[in-house]
């Protein structure tokens, strides 16, 4: 059975702080791995990471795969509150013909002022 | 604009009725699929369908059925609802050969009393 799992569940910090998110997983057969940012509605996209050791960068918010440690961390420097929100690591699973997102619970990420 | 609808965003129903939550997208994917989402918790897939007339249950035991007659259009029914169901559902769609990159609707808070 496929496994995501993110760490810490909720941090705390202020603005301008940098934070690091992480994700491990266990999955059957890897494809890619995918980070959500979900505020008061869906998750919307972020990064879809299939390569281990190359970065993605998308301003201030950057993410990396290991797959030979099976992780991820997704890097948000220079926080601001706007980034407040839960950040979701999910991986594509393998089940017959199909295939559906495997999530982990969330990372809850609060920027103070 | 190519995009994922879903309707109503609120619905606070009585125990016992019977409701439909819609789901439509314009991109022409094959793969659609909902989710039930607890606040605070993790996304757990209920239904998914490969294209039309493909309909399958997910990890999450649920009450409520699916259909897919049209290529973009995926309703799930609950035949009566109670108090359990109350929830969040987000209904996604992907095309069928990405490995992820999954594009999520706006969501149905539902409230059963």
């Amino acid at each position: 059975e496929d496994k995501v799992v993110q760490s810490p569940l909720s941090l705390v910090v202020h603005e301008g702080d940098t934070v690091t998110l992480n994700c491990s997983y266990e999955v059957t057969n890897f494809r890619s791995l995918l980070w959500y940012k979900q505020e008061k509605k869906a998750p919307t996209f972020l990064f879809m990471l299939t390569s281990s050791g190359i970065e993605k960068k998308s301003g201030r918010l950057s993410s990396i795969l290991d797959k030979k440690e099976l992780f991820s961390i997704l890097n948000i420097t220079a926080t601001q509150t706007g980034d407040s929100a839960v950040y979701l690591c999910a991986v594509p699973g393998d089940s017959g013909s199909a295939r559906q997102l495997t999530f982990g619970s969330g990372t809850q990420l609060t920027v103070l002022p | 604009e190519a995009d994922i609808y879903q309707t109503p965003r609120y619905l606070v129903i009585g125990t016992g009725k019977k409701i439909t939550l819609e789901c439509s997208q314009t991109m022409g994917h094959d793969k659609m699929y909902w989710y039930q989402q607890d606040p605070g918790m993790e996304l757990h897939l209920i239904h998914y369908s490969y294209g039309v007339n493909s309909t399958e249950k997910g990890d999450l035991s649920s009450e409520s059925t699916v259909s897919r007659i049209r290529t973009e259009h995926f309703p799930l029914t609950l035949e009566s609802a109670r108090p359990s169901h109350t929830s969040q559902y987000l209904c996604a769609s992907s095309e069928l050969r990405s490995g992820g990159g999954y594009t999520f609707g706006s969501g149905t808070r539902l409230t059963v009393v």
